[in-house]
């Protein structure tokens, strides 16, 4: 079965740097999401992506966020300064092409840990 | 603000029993939700959703069952077994982003 990978699974980086988080979205996907889930807290959403611009996007995703299809497969999120609060699980999501658009399928995450 | 809230935050039952987790949302104009399933260290995994034009949906053991004159969202599982164990979230669409609840840490006990 299709699936969302992320990698890498856990980055560690000084507060101040910058990090790139990369995702797959399942191939025939069309829709592309990124949520972040600080420790013990919700899922928060921050950012959704089709046809190579952004849909929308939440409060969080501000000027030190960004997000990018380099080509056919990847989705990337990248923070250009860290901040501590900005350690977190990012998971990446996809969703089929529109009339199942809701669906939206989930990577395993990777864990942001900024020091 | 709208928001979309879990009433209990740790649910335990025994092996076989079923189990019964609740979802509060007051946005009275959401039209689909869904349920999710997160197990330690991993992504939320969808495991059945409903659209406000029905008031029940079932799946494999699971079963959505949404209340509009309330605002109430529920997900029953039969047979709980020890595999159901994680963290279940209700979430609500809004426009093309999800919006989740707290969640409800469910554990079953052998």
């Amino acid at each position: 079965e299709p699936e969302v990978t992320q990698t890498p699974s856990h980055q560690v980086t000084q507060m101040g740097q910058e990090v790139i988080l990369r995702c797959v979205p399942i191939s025939n996907h069309l829709y592309f999401y990124w949520y972040r889930q600080i420790l013990g807290q919700k899922v928060e959403f921050l950012v959704s992506f089709y046809n190579n611009e952004i849909s929308e996007k939440s409060e969080i995703f501000d000027d030190q966020f960004s997000v990018e299809r380099p080509d056919g497969s990847n989705f990337t999120l990248k923070i250009r300064s860290t901040k501590l609060e900005d350690s977190a699980m990012y998971f990446c999501a996809s969703s089929p092409p529109s009339g199942r658009a809701s669906e939206q399928y989930f990577g395993p995450g990777t864990r942001l840990t900024v020091t | 603000g709208e928001s979309v809230g879990l009433h209990l935050p740790t649910l335990s039952v025994q092996e076989g029993d079923n189990s019964i987790i609740n979802c509060a949302y007051s946005n009275s104009a959401s039209d689909y939700f869904i349920w999710y399933k997160q197990e330690s260290g991993k992504g939320p995994q969808f495991i059945i959703d409903i659209r406000s034009n029905m008031d029940k949906r079932q799946g494999q053991r699971v079963t959505v069952l949404l209340n509009k004159t309330v605002k109430h969202l529920s997900l029953q599982i039969a047979a709980t077994q020890p595999g159901d164990s994680a963290v279940y979230f209700c979430a609500e669409k809004q426009g093309g982003k999800l919006i989740f609840g707290q969640g409800t840490e469910l554990s079953v006990k052998p």
